[in-house]
Parts: structure tokens; sequence; C-alpha cells
């Protein structure tokens, strides 16, 4: 297995320009989520998903959106990017959240992302 | 809203000395989670924790909880260098399965 893979590793973008990270993971995980990583601030939750065709908003979902079309696959696009995105972000997976909870979740390698 | 305190926010500590890192949440929950960063790497998961009083033991590391208390220790004991990396706890909020991270605590353990 491979786990939680993400692409790209490293991103510079330009201020309003968009562009998708991608997400994988082939362990048959329910739960995943996306997370943003910066100095002092610990991990913020964006979105997560519970299964294919749920999302929903975590601690700072705006200026991101996602979708969950596959189990496999959950992509995190930013519509125009900013500065204050300029992050690490990490996705994450875990077996199942569906009422049973208590699962540890997996974390992807991490993309660099830098807005300038 | 569910919000996550760990103490202290950075911890240097000789080789050889225990310690113990807290974790505070403010809401209701009976899980909670452990999880360590290497520098410019990932998360790697060290406990789960799923009921009042539960502990767990890893090596130098041992992990409990007591959900009356909303409390979680992370206990290093007779700390060598290679522990030096940065621990984050992590509850998941009952019924909206989100899952909100502590801001970590950056251990360092000198020779």
């Amino acid at each position: 297995n491979a786990g939680v893979t993400q692409t790209p590793k490293f991103q510079v973008l330009k201020t309003g320009q968009s562009m998708t990270l991608q997400c994988a993971q082939d362990m048959n995980h329910e739960y995943m989520s996306w997370y943003r990583q910066d100095p002092g601030m610990g991990l913020r939750l964006i979105h997560y998903s519970v299964g294919a065709g749920i999302t929903d908003q975590g601690e700072v979902p705006n200026g991101y959106n996602v979708s969950r079309s596959t189990t496999e696959d959950f992509p995190l696009r930013l519509l125009s990017a900013a500065p204050s995105q300029t992050s690490v972000y990490f996705c994450a997976s875990s077996y199942s959240r569906r009422g049973i909870g208590g699962e540890t979740q997996y974390f992807g390698p991490g993309t660099r992302l830098l807005v300038l | 809203e569910l919000k996550v305190e760990q103490n202290p926010l950075f911890l240097s500590m000789q080789e050889g000395k225990n310690y113990t890192i807290y974790c505070n949440y403010s809401t209701t929950s009976d899980r909670l989670y452990w999880y360590r960063q290497d520098p410019g790497k990932s998360l790697e998961s060290l406990f789960v924790l799923l009921s009042n009083g539960a502990v767990k033991q890893e090596g130098r590391l041992m992990a409990s909880l007591d959900t009356k208390a909303r409390l979680s220790t992370l206990h290093i004991t007779a700390a060598v260098h290679d522990l030096s990396a940065t621990y984050f706890c992590a509850v998941d909020e009952s019924r909206t399965y989100k899952y909100i991270f502590g801001t970590g605590t950056r251990l360092k353990v000198l020779a």
C-alpha cells in the first residue's frame, strides 16, 4: 500500500491563481481531511469528508473548495490564491468515522505552498 | 466550539530526565490522539485513547486520559535525544466528526 499520497510536494503560485492539491489513499478509508500547518498554530482543519459524496467545513474553510467523488481521492482547490494561504498542507485519512470513531488518522507527506 | 490547548509550547530537557506534556480540551469527548512530527516531516500516530482512565505506553512515552477533567498527559521517562520532535494532541468533536489539534509542544532533548 502507498498509504496517503499528495501532489505536488512544492508549489509556487502568484496571487489570484487557482490550483488543485491532490490527495489519494489506497486503504479504503471513509474519512479524509485537509489541514494547513502554520508556525505556532498547530494544524487547522480546512475541510473533511466522511465518505464519497459527503463533505463539510472545518475550522478555516474560506478560500478552499473540496469534492469527494470517489473513496480514494479528495482534492483541495484554491480558488484565487492569496499570500495568507502560504502554508504546508496535509491530507489525512482514517478507516471510518460514521458513528464509530476512535481511529487514528494517517497523514500524507504534505504540500508546501508559497503564494507570492 | 472545541478548543484544544497544550502546554508547554516549548520544552528543553536534559537526557535522562522525566517530564509531562499536558493537553486540555474544552468540550465533552472521550477520544484523544497523540502524534509526533519530526522537523520537515509528516505526522505519525503515537497513541489513541478511547475512554476515561485509558493509559497507553510505548517505550519511554506513556499517555493517559481523564475525560472528566478533559485532560490528557504525555509522560516522558528518562528522555533520550531521539525523542526530540513536536508532539501534538488532537480531539475529535462528538457528533460532528471534526478533528481538532492542539498547537503542539516542541521538545528538545539535550545530551
